[in-house]
C-alpha cells in the first residue's frame, strides 16, 4: 500500500560504477521529482517530470540521467559514480506540478 | 543573500509550549510548502499555502504574501513533534523552480 516507493533503500558502491535507483508511485499523480539531500541535510531538486516530460533539470552533472517509462515510474541512473554523489536521494510525486508532494522513504547512496 | 531564510535554525522547547518557526523569502512565489523530516529521515508534506492560513490538528501555517513571510506554529508541543521543519518555495510560472530552506531542527523535551 506504499504510496511512493524507492528501491533500493541503501546502496553502497565503488567509485566509477554505474547504478540506478527506482521510484514508483501508485497515487495516479502526473508529476514526479528527484531530490538530493547532502550531508548537511540540505534538500535540492534535481529533476521533475510531468506526464513523462522533463520540466525541471537543475544544474546536475550529465552523469545523472532520469528516465520515466510511464507516469508511475521515475528512475535515476548515475554513471561513473564519484565520492561527492554520496547522499540521500528522495523521490516524490504530486497530483500536478507545484502541488503538495508525497515523498518516498529515500535511498542512502554511499560511494567508497 | 539566500532566497529563503528560516529561523531559528535550532529550537529546544518544553512539552506543552507554543512553537513558532519562521520563513522569509525575497522572490515572488506561487506557493510555499512546509515539510517535516522525522529523525528517521522520512519527509512529510504538512502544508501548501498561497495565501492566508491553514490548520491541521495542532499545526497552523500562515503566509503574508506582501511581507514575503510565513510562519509555522505548533500548539501544545509534544516530544513526537521533534523533527526538522523545512520551508520550500514554488516560483511557479515558466521557471518551475523549487527552492528549499535549510530547515529548523526542533527538539521538544518532556
Amino acid at each position: 500500500d506504499t504510496a511512493v516507493s524507492q528501491t533500493p533503500k541503501y546502496l553502497v558502491t565503488q567509485m566509477g560504477n554505474d547504478k540506478s535507483i527506482k521510484c514508483e508511485q501508485n497515487l495516479g499523480h502526473d508529476t514526479m521529482y528527484w531530490y538530493k539531500q547532502d550531508s548537511k541535510k540540505f534538500l535540492k531538486i534535481m529533476f521533475s517530470y510531468n506526464n513523462k516530460e522533463l520540466i525541471i533539470n537543475e544544474t546536475v552533472p550529465n552523469r545523472f540521467s532520469p528516465k520515466s517509462p510511464d507516469k508511475a515510474h521515475l528512475n535515476l541512473h548515475i554513471n561513473s559514480l564519484e565520492l561527492g554523489d554520496s547522499a540521500v536521494y528522495f523521490c516524490a510525486s504530486s497530483p500536478f506540478w507545484g502541488d503538495e508532494q508525497f515523498f518516498g522513504p529515500g535511498t542512502r547512496l554511499t560511494v567508497l | 543573500k539566500n532566497e529563503v531564510e528560516q529561523s531559528p535554525q535550532n529550537l529546544t522547547a518544553q512539552e506543552g509550549e507554543f512553537i513558532t518557526i519562521n520563513c522569509s523569502y525575497s522572490v515572488g512565489i506561487s506557493a510555499l510548502h512546509w515539510l517535516q523530516q522525522h529523525p528517521g529521515g522520512g519527509i512529510v508534506s504538512l502544508f501548501m499555502l498561497s495565501s492566508g492560513k491553514k490548520k491541521h490538528g495542532r499545526l497552523i501555517a500562515t503566509i503574508n504574501i506582501q511581507e514575503k513571510h510565513s510562519s509555522l506554529h505548533i500548539t501544545a508541543s509534544h516530544p513526537r513533534d521533534s523533527a526538522v521543519y523545512i520551508c520550500a518555495l514554488n516560483y511557479g510560472g515558466a521557471t518551475n523552480k523549487l527552492i528549499f530552506g535549510t530547515g529548523t531542527l526542533l527538539a521538544v523535551q518532556p
